[in-house]
């Protein structure tokens, strides 16, 4: 069965750069969601997308901007990128907002 | 607002052996979701199983099943006949019925002792 895709699987990255990351749902799938897991830790929500309109926000940093396409695909932006935002980015979709969500792998930033 | 706690840290098991991790979890609300996750070594995180709050029979998932008590907000992961490729860390987690979020408690990572 066809699963969440997330690219690049690893990204490095200079302190003060930009860093775009990608999702494509599994198909028909509807919503994304996004989630930073730190070094040693569990993962924490950022942001989600239903039918291409923010649903729901969590800690997402300012710096940091997201948003679902008519294809369903998401892309979040990383801007000013800190030696903090190291860490493995998951993205998970979902068909309607109750359903389970099913992550990705994943993407490993690294901010040297 | 809610809060999920996974007690320990780290647990071992033999091969073939039971094993049943903790969780309990604190919230006001009736309508809700609960999950484990797994994460082994390669970082994927891998729904396990998932228990609706207004379901009273408790889920199963072949060798994975789990211990619902709603009136006390405990959610526990037995796994039977454990196997190597069970080794990794695993994530209780809760989804309120009208938010998009999950949370995640700290995780206990599990050991499969051959």
């Amino acid at each position: 069965a066809a699963g969440v895709i997330q690219s690049p699987r690893h990204l490095i990255k200079e302190k003060r750069e930009t860093a775009t990351l990608k999702c494509y749902p599994i198909p028909r799938h509807d919503t994304v969601y996004w989630y930073q897991q730190g070094p040693g830790q569990d993962p924490q929500f950022l942001i989600s997308f239903y039918e291409k309109m923010q649903s729901d926000k969590g800690s997402i940093p300012d710096r940091f901007s997201a948003q679902q396409f008519s294809d369903y695909h998401s892309e979040l932006n990383m801007s000013s990128l800190e030696l903090g935002d190291s860490a493995l980015y998951f993205c998970a979709s979902s068909l309607g907002v109750p359903d389970t969500q099913y992550f990705g792998p994943g993407t490993r930033l690294t901010v040297l | 607002a809610q809060t999920v706690t996974q007690s320990q840290p780290e647990m071992s098991v033999q091969e073939a052996e039971t094993v049943t991790l903790s969780c309990t979890y604190d919230t006001s609300e009736s309508d809700y979701y609960l999950f484990w996750y797994k994460q082994p070594p390669s970082r994927q995180m891998i729904l396990v199983i998932r228990q609706e709050a207004y379901k009273q029979q408790n889920a199963t998932e072949n060798r994975f099943s789990v211990n619902f008590q709603k009136a006390a907000k405990s959610f526990s992961l037995k796994i039977s006949d454990s196997q190597l490729g069970d080794a990794a860390m695993y994530f209780c987690a809760y989804r309120s019925g009208e938010d998009d979020k999950i949370i995640f408690g700290k995780g206990t990572r599990l050991h499969i002792l051959p």
